[in-house]
């Protein structure tokens, strides 16, 4: 069963267009990190989220945590093709520090 | 930050054989994990690597399958056993920074078992 479900799977869309994607659980976490994994690279780390309701941008990607400290959302403006990657939301590392990944959304951006 | 390398980066094997992948840390870390990907998914977590013991596995992988050592704080190796089709991944190793906030991912091992 998967703590986390992120929606949707995939996104393919043309440069200069916004998105959101979405990463949601009925069980309520601490903290939550967004990951991006371009195409032949290990995930790297975006954001951490720890306060319900908290945005944080970094740059052109704004990221949210729900005030219920259930979900969260990651909004783009303005995609890139370097945007292009695997997105992945897992609930920060407990004292174990383990990660345990949603499934992730695949973003394609088309020049 | 941690830089990891990891070895080899990619391979071919026959079904039957076993693969032993490493994994290198610039630094000491206490925590490093064993993942898997496979082909379109997400990351699932394989085991984590102790040092100087046994390594926890996650349910659904077994020791025997994928024995992990761990002998020193900067290296740790993964072998993926009587391999077949079906364990065609990439397989990463992870490691925390010192403050337990953030996970550094090594570049994967494309194994593909024909």
């Amino acid at each position: 069963t998967q703590l986390l479900e992120q929606s949707p799977q995939f996104l393919s869309i043309q440069e200069g267009e916004n998105l959101t994607v979405y990463c949601n659980s009925s069980s309520v976490f601490s903290s939550l990190q967004w990951y991006r994994q371009e195409p032949g690279e290990g995930p790297v780390l975006l954001v951490t989220v720890v306060t319900g309701g908290e945005v944080k941008k970094l740059k052109r990607l704004t990221f949210q945590f729900g005030d219920a400290r259930k979900d969260s959302s990651l909004h783009i403006t303005a995609a890139q093709p370097g945007d292009t990657g695997l997105y992945l939301c897992a609930p920060g590392s407990s004292n174990t520090g383990k990660l345990i990944f949603g499934q992730g959304t695949t973003l394609q951006v088309k020049p | 930050s941690a830089v990891i390398s990891q070895k080899p980066s990619r391979d071919i094997c026959q079904r039957g054989t076993s693969l032993t992948i490493q994994c290198q840390v610039d630094s000491q870390v206490t925590m490093m994990f064993w993942y898997r990907q496979q082909p379109g998914q997400s990351l699932t977590l394989i085991a984590t690597a102790n040092q100087g013991s046994e390594a926890t596995y996650e349910s659904g992988f077994v020791i025997d399958k994928f024995p992990i050592s761990r002998p020193n704080l900067t290296f740790s190796t993964l072998t993926v056993s009587n391999m077949s089709p079906e364990d065609s991944s990439i397989y990463l190793c992870s490691v925390l920074n010192f403050e337990n906030t953030e996970a550094f991912f090594g570049q994967g091992t494309r194994l593909t078992v024909v």
